[in-house]
């Protein structure tokens, strides 16, 4: 199985400031037949189902502010969330779709500081 | 509007079965392959099955392979899922969630989730 581990597990930002989250996979979720990355970050706000933000690793799903972006590559991937709101306080996880089982990085919550 | 709707979920003994339905409407259910997906209390989230759009491709995790079977009725828009032999380490919410991508192949992430039924596995 590919091991997900995001980083870190509590992450303490001020509004209106930049949260960076990282992700790491076990192995590379980049497919050389089309160079895409197989890597999505989803939030989860409390009581709530996870919600799809980014998927190849940064394409931004619909609706959701530019705020959040992905990137990275291979095996080492980051959100980021410029301008923090506090409607933004939430666990996010990064997930590989590459190989099943799909798996799910440990979670990382996002405080405001 | 896309809803997926979970029920089935209560509390049963180790050793009990349950069945989990999630009904869907808003979209065409038969062009889309569904997951379940679960999560233990306070902690993350763990894919657990797979059914194509036919339902003839089904996967599933180590964890519950051989004690969980899914699987869909296209016409009644609604996709199942069979837990036997439950254990204490089954006791999570349950979402069944939709693949982004259309088509057979397993390689998508989920853009569409229930809100989750919570399944209790307690003597």
């Amino acid at each position: 199985d590919i091991v997900m581990t995001q980083s870190p597990d509590l992450l303490a930002v001020s509004l209106g400031e930049r949260a960076t989250i990282n992700c790491r996979s076990s192995q590379s979720v980049l497919s050389t037949a089309n160079n895409m990355n197989y890597l999505a970050w989803y939030q989860q706000k409390a009581g709530q189902p996870p919600k799809l933000l980014i998927y190849w690793a940064s394409s931004r799903e619909s609706g959701v502010p530019d705020r959040f972006r992905g990137g990275g590559s291979g095996t080492d991937f980051t959100l980021t969330i410029n301008g923090l709101q506090a409607e933004d306080v939430a666990v996010y996880y990064c997930q590989q779709y590459q190989t099943s089982p799909q798996t799910f990085g440990q979670g990382t919550k996002l405080e405001i500081k | 509007e896309v809803q997926l709707m979970e029920s089935g979920g209560g509390v049963v003994q180790p050793g009990g079965s349950l069945r989990l339905s999630c009904a869907a409407s808003g979209f065409t259910f038969s062009r889309f392959s569904f997951n379940w997906v679960r999560q233990a209390p306070g902690k993350g989230l763990e894919w657990i099955s797979y059914i194509s759009t036919d339902g003839r491709n089904k996967d599933y995790a180590v964890s519950v392979k051989g004690r969980f079977t899914i699987s869909r009725d296209n016409a009644r828009t609604s996709l199942s899922l069979q837990m036997n032999s439950l254990r204490d380490e089954d006791t999570a919410v349950y979402y069944c969630a939709r693949d982004r991508g259309s088509g057979d192949l397993h390689i998508y992430p989920y853009d569409r989730w229930g809100q989750g039924t919570l399944v209790a596995v307690s003597s």
